[in-house]
């Protein structure tokens, strides 16, 4: 078992550029997740995914989008890199919502430049 | 998130010597999930607790729930430099569908 897998492992990006940050998990969780992770702040959520072809946002979506076409795959897009999007992103999924007693597995994470 | 404040930020302690770390939260908890990240990582689940007055111990690590102090803590017993780390808890909110994680609290064992 691979559990999260996310691509790529860094990535620098100049302001404007777009890029997709690439999340598969072969667990078969219904429940997909984008963090943030920055200094003092710990993790913020970005998006979110119940199942195939739902998705909705977190605290911090602004800037990124998201969709779910397969189970298995829950891509993270920035349409036009900015600097505060500088950070380490984080994928995560679950067995399922609203259960209240599946644990997050974590991607080893994307450490995102933007200069 | 705010809703959720651990305590200390960071944390230096000599081999050999116990620890706890705190998190608290503003609004009420309906689990309380503790993971460790190793620098450069990602996180490792450690325990999950969801009912008030709950422990739960994996080798030397010890977590509790009380639910009406709305309060979790973590207690490491003879500190190991295998224990350095970030821990950070996490807890459930709204419709279930949202994780939401404290800050972090920044751990490193001295030989």
């Amino acid at each position: 078992n691979a559990g999260v897998t996310q691509t790529p492992k860094f990535q620098v990006l100049k302001t404007g550029q777009s890029m997709t940050l690439q999340c598969a998990q072969d667990m078969n969780h219904e429940y997909m997740s984008w963090y943030r992770q920055d200094p003092g702040m710990g993790l913020r959520l970005i998006h979110y995914s119940v199942g195939a072809g739902i998705t909705d946002q977190g605290e911090v979506p602004n800037g990124y989008n998201v969709s779910r076409s397969t189970t298995e795959d829950f891509p993270l897009r920035l349409l036009s890199a900015a600097p505060s999007q500088t950070s380490v992103y984080f994928c995560a999924s679950s067995t399922g919502s609203g259960q209240g007693n599946s644990p997050l597995h974590f991607g080893n994470g994307t450490r995102l430049t933007v200069t | 998130s705010q809703e959720l404040e651990q305590s200390p930020q960071s944390l230096i302690v000599q081999e050999g010597k116990n620890l706890t770390i705190n998190c608290t939260s503003s609004k009420t908890l309906y689990g309380l999930y503790w993971y460790k990240q190793k620098y450069g990582e990602g996180l490792i689940f450690l325990m999950m607790l969801q009912k008030g007055g709950e422990e739960k111990s994996h080798e030397k690590i010890t977590a509790k729930l009380d639910e009406k102090k709305q309060q979790s803590s973590l207690h490491i017993t003879a500190s190991q430099p295998s224990h350095a780390g970030i821990y950070l808890c996490g807890a459930l909110r709204g419709n279930f569908n949202k994780f939401y994680f404290g800050s972090g609290t920044k751990l490193n064992v001295k030989p």
